[in-house]
């Protein structure tokens, strides 16, 4: 079982509707979370953290943790055709004192 | 001002040669990182680099050997160069324990 999984998409969306991003991990201990994104040839860029169970709001973006589910999501409200890119989640895992990160979803939002 | 910089941007080159990749950072972050990412888009630790001191070496070929002067630099050097190298290569840097800004990524070509 990998540590971190995402379902690589392509995901679509219209312009203006609600992206939902999804991430399951295997660790139960893990205590952050992290999303990145990632523009086609650029380099990923961290635009998200969660630490604690519930929702954490930055603009557009809502981050959502479900500790006993082992679950985090990302959704993009509004969503825009810049917000085209691959999204990836990252795990934190304290005992392996690493980040690792599943393998990206790729988002694009119709015009 | 570029964050974090890595040279070359491309890289093309030889079974069985020697390169280097070299990466620069002037947020002062204390750890820095190098990052592999596969032609599936699968980002995965290499090694991690506090204050000069190694704190994370996955398992990697020891063809791999990093280097770090100082801690603001972080180069990656690698031998007899093989196909499978072929790959993008992130510098990242952070002040905490997750990486938080990335390089531009080099393109390692090996033909």
């Amino acid at each position: 079982q990998k540590e971190v999984e995402q379902n690589s998409g392509p995901l679509s969306v219209p312009e203006g509707a609600i992206a939902s991003l999804n991430c399951t991990y295997s660790d139960r201990g893990s205590q952050s979370f992290f999303w990145y994104r990632q523009y086609s040839g650029k380099s990923p860029e961290l635009i998200m953290f969660i630490y604690s169970n519930g929702d954490k709001e930055d603009g557009r973006f809502t981050a959502q943790l479900n500790k006993a589910s082992q679950y985090v999501s990302l959704l993009i409200r509004d969503s825009q055709p810049s917000d085209s890119a691959t999204y990836l989640c990252a795990v934190y895992q304290t005992g392996a004192n690493n980040l690792f990160f599943g393998t990206g979803t790729r988002l694009t939002v119709i015009p | 001002d570029t964050a974090v910089s890595q040279t070359p941007k491309y890289l093309v080159t030889q079974m069985g040669n020697d390169k280097s990749i070299k990466c620069e950072q002037n947020l002062g972050h204390d750890t820095m990182y190098w990052y592999k990412q596969d032609s599936k888009k699968f980002l995965k630790i290499m090694f991690s680099y506090n204050n000069k001191e190694l704190i994370i070496n996955e398992t990697v070929p020891n063809r791999f050997s990093p280097k770090s002067p100082d801690k603001a630099h972080l180069n990656l050097h690698i031998n007899s160069l093989e196909l499978g190298d072929s790959a993008v290569y992130f510098c990242a840097s952070s002040q905490g324990r997750v990486a938080a800004f990335f390089g531009q990524g080099t393109r390692l070509t090996v033909v």
